[in-house]
């Protein structure tokens, strides 16, 4: 089994619906994170969490919500989604004073929106 | 202006020649510098990754990174098509903030 686990794989929604992503992990990290990846713009953060009471917007968090329930689950939620949201959702994990940077990234939530 | 550039490709080679891949950063505070695949449909994965300026190799695989120009290099050397997959270029400070390039494709053709 991975050790970082994304749900849906595949969405496809309609302008205005709430979805949620959900992410979880069997690497006892404390910190996660979700990035979209669009071409040509890479990956962008969207918010990050150093532990469950810990929460923090990345660069891209408007329009966007999430939910640290446990150490090891992290959600990401669009409360009404818009086309301009459709991308590759990438859910990452790391090691708590890891500075070399390495992150466990899932195998990503293609999302659509019509 | 992001503060990692890269080219985003696609860079298609045959078999056996060097890829070379570059990225430019713009924050001085950056000491790590790493580089990522990516394969079709799956999620980066690290690939090597370089403390302050120098070289590290590893394999078929070699890292530069040159602090004075902001310059970051991975080369490729006897490439294969295995290796076709998108390379993304990440540098981090000391508070472990991450910055990723755009990531460039590259397509190693048999």
């Amino acid at each position: 089994d991975a050790d970082v686990t994304q749900t849906p794989r595949n969405r496809i929604t309609k302008t205005g619906k709430r979805i949620m992503l959900e992410c979880s992990q069997t690497k006892g990290h404390d910190r996660m994170y979700w990035y979209r990846q669009d071409p040509g713009l890479g990956l962008r953060l969207i918010y990050y969490s150093f532990d469950v009471k810990d929460i923090n917007k990345g660069e891209i968090s408007d329009g966007y919500s999430v939910s640290r329930q446990a150490q090891a689950k992290f959600s990401l939620s669009l409360e009404s989604a818009i086309p301009n949201q459709t991308a590759l959702y990438f859910c990452a994990t790391r090691e708590s004073g890891a500075n070399t940077g390495e992150l466990f990234f899932g195998e990503g939530s293609r999302l659509t929106v019509l | 202006q992001k503060e990692v550039e890269q080219d985003p490709g696609p860079l298609s080679v045959p078999e056996g020649a060097i890829v070379s891949l570059n990225c430019t950063y713009s924050n001085s505070a950056f000491q790590y510098f790493m580089w990522y695949r990516q394969y079709s449909r799956k999620g980066p994965e690290l690939l090597m990754y370089t403390y302050s300026s120098g070289n590290k190799e590893d394999g078929r695989f070699t890292a530069q990174v040159d602090k004075s120009s902001k310059y970051i290099s991975l080369f490729i050397r006897d490439s294969q098509p295995s290796d076709s997959a998108t390379y993304l270029c990440a540098s981090t400070d000391s508070w472990g903030k991450l910055q990723f390039g755009a990531g460039t494709q590259v397509v190693v053709t048999p």
